[in-house]
């Protein structure tokens, strides 16, 4: 089954302890992108990768590290996570084009 | 700066009339746009695609609009059912390569029995 899978789904920690939301991908795309979504804000990208070791910036990267050393996983990783940062996150894929996003489930993500 | 709007309160309809959703946006120009279901707690599926050269879009009961002039996107469904209840997203893409999408922040729609 095509899909874009994400963990842990949920996550409760605290200001400054260092984490990492996983993300993988099962349809050899090439294009992936990390989403953060906030009541009446809509998603917002934070990063995307074009390719492998191919990153940029999306709308809202403070804060956040990403990584893409193999084609399927995207890691996002949190050095020292906030309060604001806490929020729904999405990983998703594409093959680029008209970018259709393959959206995975979400980890809803607690900083306190 | 670019912005998308989507009407912020929920659509709330009869079950079996024609629901319809509205995307405005200014300060940008689109190759195409996209319309996203998403349900409580589910990552948005990708419903539609409609490109600046075409008007209209149908796939089984929904259909789009696309108006650059007006700039502005209508979503339809017809024949409306409760299993439609969800959030509705649209989102706008330039051409070329990989171009972010932007997204709206939806509209809920509630259709009732």
């Amino acid at each position: 089954e095509a899909q874009v899978t994400q963990n842990p789904r949920y996550l409760i920690t605290v200001t400054g302890k260092k984490l990492t939301v996983t993300c993988s991908q099962n349809m050899n795309h090439e294009y992936m992108s990390w989403y953060r979504q906030d009541p009446g804000l809509g998603l917002r990208q934070i990063y995307y990768s074009m390719n492998v070791e191919v990153t940029d910036k999306g709308d809202v990267p403070e804060g956040y590290k990403v990584s893409r050393k193999e084609k399927r996983n995207f890691p996002l990783i949190l050095e020292s996570p906030s309060p604001n940062q806490t929020s729904l996150y999405f990983c998703a894929s594409s093959r680029g084009g008209t970018n259709e996003q393959f959206f995975g489930p979400g980890t809803r993500l607690t900083v306190l | 700066s670019q912005k998308i709007e989507q009407n912020s309160e929920a659509l709330n309809i009869q079950e079996g009339k024609t629901a319809t959703l509205t995307c405005n946006y200014t300060n940008y120009s689109p190759a195409y746009l996209q319309w996203y279901r998403q349900d409580p707690g589910r990552g948005p599926v990708f419903l539609l695609l409609i490109r600046e050269n075409e008007k209209e879009k149908r796939k089984e009961r929904l259909k789009v609009t696309f108006d650059t002039t007006l700039k502005q996107s209508l979503f339809h469904i017809t024949a409306s059912q409760p299993a439609d209840s969800a959030t509705y997203l649209c989102a706008l893409g330039a051409s070329g390569g990989y171009n972010k999408l932007i997204f709206g922040a939806g509209t809920r729609l509630a259709v009732h029995p």
